[in-house]
């Protein structure tokens, strides 16, 4: 069974306070990685996709980086607009169909 | 562009009545369609995938049904509900091989 763990669970950061969010992840064959943001009350948003291990994406601010047990989401001088939930999901070979395995997100909060 | 619509956005409902969340997809044709429920402190949970009309799969036995009358309209239903069914669903597409979930604005129902 895939499982996904993110920590912390939640974290507060100052406005330019730069860190990573973590996702550990166990799956029978990776077919992606994904990372969301979520915002309150709202549907999760695509950020991005990882494939293979060594493999980085960016955008704006947060960059993804993948290895071949773990994910991290990096935020460079977070601003308070970044504040949201982040979540963490893989998909693996195991059926014929897109069936994401999510972890439990983390909550970031950034003060100004 | 594609865009997906989720109704009612709110939703409050006593135990034993019926339930009915319609989920439709815009600008795209055959999506696998899907139904997620995120409950407090917990991950998304993928309830039903559909990968086209009338074939739906369950993935958590509970007493929820879906059904996918045409290609892009994806309904949640419950004829007698719990309050356990209380919590964020949301509706999500991909097409293609990308794995990638786009999701709408979810539902947020509160069972009395």
């Amino acid at each position: 069974e895939d499982q996904v763990t993110q920590s912390p669970e939640a974290l507060r950061l100052q406005e330019g306070e730069s860190s990573s969010l973590n996702c550990s992840y166990t799956v029978s064959g990776l077919r992606g990685l994904f990372w969301y943001r979520q915002d309150p009350g709202k549907g999760p948003e695509f950020l991005f996709t990882l494939y293979s291990a060594g493999e980085e994406k960016e955008k704006e601010r947060l960059k993804a980086t993948l290895t071949k047990k773990e994910s991290f989401l990096h935020i460079t001088a977070p601003k308070p607009e970044d504040s949201a939930t982040y979540l963490c999901a893989v998909r693996s070979y195991t059926g014929a169909n897109s069936k994401l395995t999510f972890g439990k997100g983390i909550t970031l909060s950034v003060r100004p | 562009s594609q865009t997906i619509h989720q109704w009612p956005a709110t939703l409050v409902q006593p135990v034993g009545s019926p339930l009915s969340l319609e989920c439709t997809v815009e600008g795209t044709s055959n999506p696998n369609l899907y139904w997620y429920r995120q409950a407090a402190g917990r991950g998304l949970q993928l309830l039903f995938y559909s990968v086209g009309i009338g074939q739906i799969s369950s993935e958590v036995p509970q007493n929820l049904s879906a059904s996918r009358p045409q290609d892009r309209q994806f309904i949640l239903s419950s004829k007698k509900l719990l309050l356990s069914d209380s919590g964020f669903y949301l509706c999500a597409w991909t097409k293609g091989s990308s794995g990638e979930l786009f999701f709408g604005e979810g539902s947020r129902l509160t069972v009395l």
